[in-house]
């Protein structure tokens, strides 16, 4: 496995907090993502980032936002959790070569509970 | 933007048979085809991936075969066995932007 790792790997919290979630890689690789995971629905991206302080949106970034300061570590931060935050996320990496993404790896995951 | 489906959603084979996994796309431009593995509990892992350049790749029991024209690609595995159970998730890509994915296939292998 490339080395990626998530923390926490697993969160229990209530309606209405805030929950970070972090993404750590020892690739050096360029490009982070954070995916969710759900029944029915596959890996959906909520946002991305393409370098130190470089940031997008994904398909489902409503109630997320990110931060990355340093090319190792990437978070996503619930500022409110919802119930419908309930899921699997996923944290992946890839490089750069010649302009273009490289393959994705993805972290171990972290599964978020609100209740 | 892209649009990948994926069937069939679940698939149920005897170990030694072959299984069949297709995607359609609806970007002509996406070049970057990659398939992953998931199993229950684990993180989706890279099993393979074909760019537009070719119509097929295989790896020992593994083949990915594209139709550009018909924008789709299939997975294909032969001689099942037990540990290929799990969900296969295809993927497509235009240039640089990002993957989109399907919805997944879970396979069943029964011994």
């Amino acid at each position: 496995d490339a080395g990626i790792t998530q923390s926490p790997r697993h969160k229990v919290t209530e309606t209405g907090t805030p929950v970070t979630l972090r993404c750590h890689q020892t690739e050096n690789h360029r490009y982070m993502y954070w995916y969710r995971q759900d029944p029915g629905h596959g890996l959906r991206l909520i946002h991305y980032s393409y370098g130190v302080k470089d940031t997008d949106k994904g398909e489902v970034s409503d109630g997320y936002s990110v931060s990355r300061s340093k090319t190792e570590d990437f978070l996503l931060t619930l500022e409110s959790a919802t119930s419908s935050q309930t899921s699997v996320y996923f944290c992946a990496i890839s490089d750069n070569l010649a302009g273009y993404q490289e393959t994705q790896y993805f972290g171990p995951g972290t599964r978020l509970l609100v209740l | 933007g892209e649009n990948v489906e994926q069937h069939p959603s679940t698939l149920s084979v005897q170990e030694g048979d072959s299984a069949v996994i297709k995607c359609t796309y609806s970007d002509s431009a996406s070049n970057y085809f990659p398939w992953y593995k998931q199993e229950l509990g684990k993180r989706p892992q890279l099993i393979i991936d074909i760019r537009s350049n070719v119509g097929e790749k295989k790896d020992q029991r593994i083949a990915v075969t594209l139709n550009k024209t018909a924008k789709h690609f299939s997975l294909h595995i032969t001689e099942t066995q037990p540990e290929d159970s799990a969900v296969y998730f295809c993927a497509a890509r235009r240039g640089q932007g990002n993957l989109i994915f399907g919805k997944g296939t879970k396979l069943s292998v029964k011994p």
